[in-house]
């Protein structure tokens, strides 16, 4: 009964530096949602995929910022050039079908920018 | 006006007693709503799911929806102190997932 996978879990950077965060959705879901949440802030929508395919990233900033769902293999949030403000938790979802159905969260990434 | 407001604060109840959470949204043709438990450190944990007017149950939750009033709430039956944690209201619409900042709820033994 594998859940939502996310890895890694914990992930320190310096300025400058990229980050790459992997998230697994649940066996038999093609939907994919990422999500950030500062300290003391609610949950921010970023994108939301679907294998291959980027439906929606309207929450995403422009700049330096990018996902993607490959055909094959995990869902990868990527940030480039990290700043001390993208230090955030990182939530990736999952669901079944469309938005309308349940998400499930994977354990999340939190991120440290030095 | 917000997408979805959780206005409460802290929330104390006695082991036992009842919780009750609100929580208002402001898009009309949102579909469907939730419920996600958050404990300090851990993940959103869907807890209850609601789709049409009325009201659901699920052990010692019940989850409320009224459309027409735009208005979501949580009830938590013989609360118990591994009961506090955040809760966070959600509602979809847009290709998403719209959250509120949740209630913070502590159960005191």
């Amino acid at each position: 009964n594998a859940g939502v996978m996310q890895n890694p879990r914990h992930l320190v950077r310096r300025r400058g530096q990229e980050a790459r965060l992997r998230c697994s959705p649940m066996k038999g879901h093609s939907h994919v949602y990422w999500y950030r949440q500062l300290p003391e802030e609610g949950l921010k929508f970023m994108v939301y995929l679907q294998k291959e395919n980027i439906i929606d990233e309207s929450g995403m900033p422009k700049e330096r910022f990018s996902a993607e769902f490959p055909k094959e293999g995990p869902s990868i949030l990527r940030i480039q050039q990290v700043v001390r403000g993208d230090s955030a938790a990182y939530f990736c979802a999952s669901s079944l079908s469309g938005v309308y159905n349940e998400q499930f969260f994977g354990p999340g990434t939190r991120l440290t920018v030095l | 006006q917000k997408e979805v407001e959780q206005n409460s604060g802290p929330l104390s109840v006695p082991e036992g007693a009842i919780a009750s959470l609100n929580c208002t949204y402001s898009d009309r043709v949102s579909q469907s709503f939730f419920w996600y438990r958050q404990y300090s450190g851990k993940s959103p944990e869907l807890i209850m799911s609601i789709y049409s007017n009325g009201d659901k149950e699920d052990g010692r939750f019940t989850a409320q929806l009224n459309k027409a009033s735009q208005y979501v709430s949580l009830l938590i039956r013989d609360s118990q102190p591994s009961d506090s944690a955040t809760y966070l209201c959600a509602v979809s619409g847009n290709n998403r997932l719209a959250f509120g900042k949740g209630n913070q709820v502590v159960v005191i033994p």
